[in-house]
């Protein structure tokens, strides 16, 4: 199977500051990543698609970017809302993978 | 808006059964591909199975292949997940999922989560 490894596993950052996180993939998977946000005892939220499209109504902070087997997701002017877990998606091949996940606390 | 709604989760024992419903809303339910996703006790997510827009194919991940079985029901507008020989590690939340348009894997909106605990 396809393996995404996401890094750091934990980021610790205060309101304001820019962060980066990132997904490295074991095999090519084009422009066919996906990021998504998840609260605690919530469902994920998809924030990016096709690697770097932000879905309709979220934030601009949020920006995404890489191809093939390296991607970044960064948040510009970190917002309290903003801390919560992030997870890429790989979905150019099955079966579908998702990296570990990347939980973004507040310092 | 797009809504889905998931059921049927609870407690059963290692072996047991159970079938998962999802109800549709707010988007033309028979043209998109359908996936269920899960997630385990303070884990990460694993992609479980999805079904084509008119129930004709069917994919899995190895780990459920000849234990579960995704259906739909485009008059219902739902999808269902049915669970045999549970396992112990098939305790997790389970989400219905819709994909993004002309994607089979892609996903965009997420039901709310129905918990399966296998447990003896």
């Amino acid at each position: 199977d396809l393996q995404l490894t996401q890094s750091p596993s934990t980021l610790s950052a205060s309101v304001g500051d820019t962060v980066s996180i990132t997904c490295r993939a074991s095999q090519d998977v084009s422009k066919w990543l996906a990021w998504y946000q998840q609260k605690p005892g919530k469902a994920p939220n998809l924030l990016i698609f096709e690697a770097s499209v932000l879905l309709t109504g979220v934030p601009l902070r949020f920006s995404g970017s890489g191809f093939g087997t390296e991607f970044t997701l960064t948040i510009s002017s970190l917002q309290p809302d903003d801390f919560a877990t992030y997870y890429c998606q790989q979905y150019t091949d099955y079966p579908a993978t998702f990296g570990q996940g990347t939980k973004v606390e507040i310092k | 808006e797009v809504q889905l709604v998931e059921s049927g989760g609870g407690l059963v024992q290692p072996g047991g059964s159970l079938r998962l419903s999802c109800e549709a809303s707010g988007f033309m339910f028979s043209a998109f591909w359908m996936n269920w996703v899960r997630q385990a006790p303070g884990k990460g997510l694993e992609w479980v199975a999805n079904i084509n827009e008119d129930g004709s194919d069917k994919k899995y991940v190895d780990s459920v292949k000849g234990r579960f079985t995704i259906s739909r029901d485009n008059a219902e507008r739902s999808v269902f997940l049915e669970m045999n020989s549970l396992r112990i590690e098939d305790t997790a939340v389970y989400y219905c999922v819709k994909t993004l348009r002309g994607s089979q894997l892609g996903v965009d909106y997420w039901g709310q989560g129905t918990l399966v605990t296998v447990s003896s």
